[in-house]
């Protein structure tokens, strides 16, 4: 069982609607992470979070919107999505720096219609 | 930054054989790590080997890695169903970042 929890598990979104994916952990750990991973494709790293403070931001549209109200929480917003943007939203943790174990949640399940 | 790179991209053996696959990377490392996926699912951590390691199991798992061709190799024995799954290596100074993987089908 993954110590990442992330809800919802599925969500279906209009291309107007505002929706928000959330994340949480009680590992203490102080980095956390958005991946967006297509079918058949490995996950691609959105967002890192290290100590709270947004630390890397990989060209992400502007209609993806991340925030990290505490060191438990990371949520993410959504807004004016396509149809493209339809994937897999993960959501991870782990200690910083780079190069420790990076545990995964289950992910959310976007479809955008 | 570095990215692993997994080969064979597609692996198709029968239960209870043995699934090896590979792990290259093109700079210098601290550790590598690898994860496995089922599908649909978050990833899952397997293993961390350190640069001064050459060689580690756990259970049907077993991990090498030879710094000096910067590659790693990850070996799966007795296979069951339960192991189809895609398998990626993370090494260090990767970003967080994964290749392609390898996509294991373990048939019944």
């Amino acid at each position: 069982d993954t110590e990442v929890t992330q809800t919802p598990k599925h969500l279906v979104m209009g291309m107007t609607n505002k929706k928000s994916l959330k994340c949480e952990q009680h590992m203490g750990h102080r980095a956390m992470y958005w991946y967006k991973q297509k079918a058949k494709k490995p996950p691609e790293l959105m967002f890192v979070y290290s100590y709270e403070k947004l630390s890397i931001n990989e060209s992400v549209p502007s209609r993806f919107s991340p925030e990290c109200p505490n060191s438990s929480l990371l949520n993410l917003h959504l807004h004016a999505l396509q149809p493209e943007d339809s994937a897999l939203y993960l959501c991870a943790s782990s200690h910083p720096p780079m190069g420790n174990t990076i545990y995964f949640g289950e992910g959310s399940w976007l479809t955008v219609v | 930054s570095q990215q692993g790179e997994e080969d064979p991209q597609a692996l198709s053996i029968q239960e209870g054989e043995n699934a090896t696959m590979n792990c290259s990377y093109k700079t210098s490392i601290n550790n590598l790590q690898w994860y496995r996926q089922n599908s649909g699912r978050g990833l899952v951590h397997l293993i961390l080997i350190r640069s001064n390691e050459r060689e580690k199991h756990s259970g049907r798992l077993r991990v090498t890695l030879d710094t000096s061709k910067k590659s790693s190799s990850l070996l799966i024995t007795a296979s069951r169903a339960a192991d189809t799954a895609s398998y990626f290596c993370e090494p260090s100074g990767s970003r967080l970042t994964f290749g392609e993987g390898t996509q294991l089908t373990v048939n019944p």
